[in-house]
Order: structure tokens, then sequence, then C-alpha cells
């Protein structure tokens, strides 16, 4: 069925550090791969996505990479600061029914520390 | 532009009680959804009606009903609460096609 996991469930690493978040996807007809940043409280925002035509996308400190055959995709963070504390979630779109809907990973709590 | 808006933000009920959650969108998207997310716990697609006038069931649907009441507004509603039901529920929006989903601000909701 419709599955997208997600790891690590949490994530801890120092300031200035490296994070990395790893997701695998179900259907291979999946072309749009988003991830969302969710804060303490918050609603959901898009960080970066990207689709299935392109193997990797940057902006600035982040970096989405996808394995089409392999069916996974990571989030890169570089160069972490505090505020990149929050809980991320990656996502896969599933056709269904001839529309598309979004099925999310479980998410990874990431704890930048100072 | 409001982007989405969800009403109540709050909400406490006793157990089976109803009411209705309330999710309106200015961008002139065509899908909405609405999902529940439990403490510690990722998104959960409830419903999502992917233009006006249609609807459909996601991962979830058990003791929920929705109304697409026109392209902007879509509304979730408990018929009768139960304590499993005490969680986070966010409505969404997008566009045509695969593209980035936009979400409201959420409707914290116990049931006691």
């Amino acid at each position: 069925g419709e599955n997208v996991e997600q790891h690590p469930s949490t994530l801890s690493v120092q300031e200035g550090d490296s994070a990395v978040i790893k997701c695998t996807y179900s259907d291979s007809a999946s072309n749009y791969f988003p991830w969302y940043k969710q804060e303490l409280g918050k609603r959901p925002q898009l960080i970066i996505d990207i689709r299935s035509n392109v193997g990797e996308k940057k902006d600035q400190r982040i970096a989405v990479t996808l394995n089409k055959t392999a069916k996974h995709f990571s989030l890169h963070i570089t160069e972490t600061q505090p505020e990149d504390s929050a809980v991320y979630f990656c996502a896969a779109v599933y056709v269904s029914g001839g529309y598309n809907k979004l099925i999310f990973g479980a998410g990874t709590r990431l704890a930048v520390h100072p | 532009n409001a982007g989405v808006t969800q009403t109540p933000k709050f909400q406490v009920l006793k157990t089976g009680q109803s009411m209705t959650l309330q999710c309106a969108q200015d961008m002139n998207h065509n899908s909405m959804y609405w999902y529940r997310q439990d403490p510690g716990m990722g998104l959960r697609l409830i419903y999502y009606s992917a233009s006006e006038g249609t609807t459909d069931k996601g991962e979830v649907p058990n003791g929920y009903n929705v109304s697409r009441l026109n392209k902007r507004e879509f509304s979730l509603r408990l018929e009768s609460a139960a304590p499993s039901q005490t969680s986070v529920y966010f409505c969404a929006s997008s566009g045509t096609g695969a593209s980035e989903q936009y979400f409201g601000p959420g409707t914290r909701l116990t049931v006691t």
C-alpha cells in the first residue's frame, strides 16, 4: 500500500554539524517529494521540494537528493543552527483515482545544541 | 491574502457531542485536505477533496464526515466525538497536480 518510511525518528547534533534525514517510498509512480518543517505548536511549512526529473536540489544550507531507482530521498542540512531545531516531515505524492495526494513520513525530531 | 484559515483554534468536547471544524482558503486552490496529528506523531490524512464537488476517504476516515461547500471551504464534522479523536486537526490546500500543500494554523481538539 501507500507508505513513506522516515529515519531517524530523533536526531541530536551540535551546532555547526550536518544533519541527514532519509525517507523511502513504495509507489514508483510518485513524482513529487516535499519536505516540511514544523516548529512546536506551529503548522507544517514547506522548506524544499524535488521532482522526479532531477536528482538533487539545493537552497542555501538545505539540500535534497533523490534516487528514483532505489526509491529513496534525503534531506541534508549543513552548518546547523539552534533555530533548525524542529520536526521535519518528508512526503511523497500518490496517485489515487486520477488525483494526487501526499503521504507523509512519521517525522524526525531534530535538536541542535549550542 | 490570508492563505488557509481554520476555526475554532481550540475546542473541548464531551464524549458524544458533535461539532464542525471550518476551513477556508483564498488561494483559488482546487484541492483541500483534512489531517490529524496526534502528540509526537506524523500527519494522517482523514479526507480530501480533489476538486469542488468531490470528496474521498484518506487513511483514517472513521468517525468523520466532510463537506466541500464550495471551492473555498471544506468542513470536517465529528458526529459523536470520542476520546480517541483528541488531536490537532490541520486543514491544507493545494493547486492542481503534485504541488505544495499549504496548511492552516490547526485546531486543538480535546474530547473528555
